[in-house]
């Protein structure tokens, strides 16, 4: 089955600098790729997402880069602010199977 | 759109003891999935419906059965509680984006 595997699961960085969060995957069969932010608490909530046709998008602050042939994508975060303090998920989906997610990553923005 | 609705939000059990946790979604999706969610593990899937009438095996189904009762409701149960099973669960749903549901918080003591 698939494999996503990400990192780094801890992340600091200062308010106003950039984070880049990496996955991996192992079935090119997966299609879609999502990232998901979880704050303290609360429920994963989808903040951008990819698919497999499409090698970048762009959504104000935040953007994800797919590269097929190395099997990874990124998210990264320009600008950060206190509120992006959370954990992020990425995953992997095969359609009309699961998603599979990464083991997520723990950002902290310092002020 | 009420989306994903997860209910006890929060349970503590016996040893032993069995419960049921539901789960129902009213936007017409076709998948459904039950997650749980322990520190520095990340998402791990127990089970999940592809369509109605049917269930999968996730990556940690021992412990727990589901029934996918509907289209719209997705059910897990754990039959005999046991501490290992203290944990964060989560329902989801999809089609192709998943809608996670606020989570229940189950403490097994």
């Amino acid at each position: 089955g698939e494999n996503v595997e990400q990192h780094p699961s801890t992340l600091s960085v200062q308010e106003g600098d950039s984070a880049v969060i990496k996955c991996t995957y192992s079935d090119s069969a997966s299609n879609y790729f999502p990232w998901y932010k979880q704050e303290l608490g609360k429920r994963p909530q989808l903040i951008i997402d990819i698919r497999s046709n499409v090698g970048e998008k762009k959504d104000q602050r935040i953007a994800v880069t797919l590269n097929k042939t190395a099997k990874h994508f990124s998210l990264h975060i320009t600008e950060t602010q206190p509120e992006d303090s959370a954990v992020y998920f990425c995953a992997g989906y095969i359609t009309g199977n699961q998603f599979y997610f990464g083991t997520g990553t723990s950002l902290t923005v310092i002020p | 759109n009420a989306g994903v609705t997860q209910t006890p939000k929060f349970q503590v059990l016996k040893t032993g003891q069995s419960m049921t946790l539901q789960c129902a979604q009213d936007m017409n999706h076709n998948s459904m999935y039950w997650y749980r969610q322990d520190p520095g593990m990340g998402l791990r899937l127990i089970y999940y419906s592809a369509s109605e009438g049917t269930t999968d095996k996730g990556e940690v189904p021992n412990g727990y059965n589901v029934s996918r009762l509907n289209k719209r409701e997705f059910s897990l149960r754990l039959e005999s509680a046991a501490p290992s099973q203290t944990s964060v669960y989560f329902c989801a749903s999809s089609d192709t984006e998943a809608f996670f549901g606020q989570g229940t918080r189950l403490t097994v003591v």
